[in-house]
């Protein structure tokens, strides 16, 4: 069983389309994650979640809206795709943010094509 | 502003060379120093975490060793199957995980 899901895998779209990334972790984690990992490689955590409630919200443009339907779904929906979007996007989770029970555990991501 | 510098950015080895990763870092408050290996196309694997200076930590051919300033990740007798990218990252008072960018490891046969 894989710990941490999302799908797609590949998403390609064109710009100015709407599109959402699903994920799903059965870890029975309490806190998700969204990460933005760019052509250099870099990882940038973008939203945070905490039994469904938003704790981190990086500076990312309003296009962006995670929603968190239960503690084991995070969602990330995309209005009005751009070129500059195109990325691999990482869902993550933890046991929670407390030290000790801090590790995160990522699923396999998906890769976002704007044309 | 917490920050992550690996080095080096790439790092070639026979099989069975061994050495050393170097992740440097700067945070507010350090509650966890992360190790991640990243396999082309899959999501980063957990290694270790951390807590305190002095720390050590060991996997199999991998042992994670943290200062005041840096941490190392070093790898003895290196197989081909280790050939991968490893990611380091801090996590400091603001809760957020701040990762470097990386070392592509290539360990030839």
């Amino acid at each position: 069983d894989t710990a941490v899901s999302q799908t797609p895998k590949y998403l390609v779209t064109q710009m100015g389309n709407d599109k959402s990334i699903k994920c799903e972790q059965n870890l029975g984690h309490d806190t998700m994650y969204w990460y933005k990992q760019d052509s250099k490689k870099f990882l940038k955590i973008m939203f945070s979640y905490n039994n469904k409630e938003l704790i981190i919200n990086e500076t990312v443009p309003n296009r962006f809206s995670p929603k968190s339907p239960d503690k084991a779904h995070l969602n990330l929906h995309i209005n009005s795709l751009e070129l500059g979007d195109s990325a691999v996007y990482f869902c993550a989770s933890s046991p929670s943010t407390s030290v000790g029970y801090n590790e995160q555990f990522f699923g396999p991501g998906t890769r976002l094509t704007v044309l | 502003e917490d920050q992550v510098t690996q080095s080096p950015e790439a790092l070639r080895l026979q099989e069975g060379e061994s050495s050393s990763l170097n992740c440097s870092y700067t945070v507010s408050g350090l509650r966890g120093l992360f190790w991640y290996r990243q396999d082309p196309g899959k999501g980063p694997e957990f290694l270790f975490t951390l807590y305190s200076a002095g720390e050590e930590k060991e996997k199999e051919r991998l042992k994670a060793t943290l200062t005041k300033k840096e941490s190392f990740l070093h790898i003895t007798a290196p197989k081909p199957e280790d050939s991968a990218t490893y990611l380091c990252a801090v996590q400091g008072s603001s809760y957020k995980l701040i990762f470097g960018s990386g070392t592509r490891l290539l360990v030839r046969p």
